[in-house]
């Protein structure tokens, strides 16, 4: 079991550049997340989705888009990057909502010149 | 989402035990208390959580107050290895992340 992988790593963008954060679960859950953590900052949702082709908006959704086509991936997409979104993000998926542990993928650490 | 409230940071001694204190006074009936744990540059880490009664596992200890409204999480013998931010996650329908108690731990 990998478990949770997000690419890529690390990446630079300019403002108003796009890009497609990849996230990957092989676990089959069907809950699947999305968070960003700011330096020194506990991590915000961003957007959640609870099954293949259902998705949600979480605390702080502005900026980005999510689709979820299958139940292993949930692509993160940023459009017209802001320096705002400079950031970790985290994907996370669980089996049951609330009643069961959040599996967390390492991250993507992104910069926006 | 209700929110939790930690301590900001703790020290500990290598070996000895750690308890780290969460008020969660808005909890509802079925919320779950999670507990995550943040090494430097690595994604969060599933320590324990539960409902109702104290749960053990091999991480972790989780005291729950009787009322629910605060709970602590027990490390029994600190090592280097657990200096982490420690998130306490009042779980209703999403996590809400708070700041963390960040823990040192020195040998």
């Amino acid at each position: 079991n990998a478990g949770v992988t997000q690419t890529p790593k690390f990446r630079i963008l300019k403002i108003g550049q796009s890009m497609t954060l990849q996230c990957t679960q092989d676990m089959n859950h069907n809950y699947m997340y999305w968070y960003r953590q700011d330096p020194g900052m506990g991590l915000k949702l961003i957007y959640y989705s609870v099954g293949a082709g259902i998705t949600d908006k979480g605390e702080v959704p502005n900026g980005y888009n999510v689709s979820r086509s299958t139940t292993e991936d949930f692509p993160l997409r940023l459009e017209l990057a802001a320096p705002s979104q400079t950031s970790v993000y985290f994907c996370a998926s669980t089996e049951q909502r609330v009643r069961d542990e959040q599996f967390f993928g390492p991250g993507t650490r992104l910069t926006v010149l | 989402d209700a929110k939790t409230t930690q301590p900001n940071s703790m020290e500990s001694n290598e070996e000895e035990p750690v308890h780290l204190p969460c008020n969660h006074s808005t909890i509802s009936g079925t919320d779950y208390i999670h507990w995550y744990r943040q090494l430097p540059s690595q994604g969060p880490e599933y320590v324990i959580h539960g409902l109702t009664s104290n749960v053990n596992n091999r991480m972790a200890s989780l005291a729950i107050a009787e009322d629910r409204k605060s709970s602590t999480l027990i490390l029994h013998r600190a090592t280097l290895r657990d200096a982490a931010v420690y998130y306490c996650i009042n779980y209703g329908q999403n996590f809400v992340f708070g700041p963390g108690t960040r823990l040192s731990v020195l040998p």
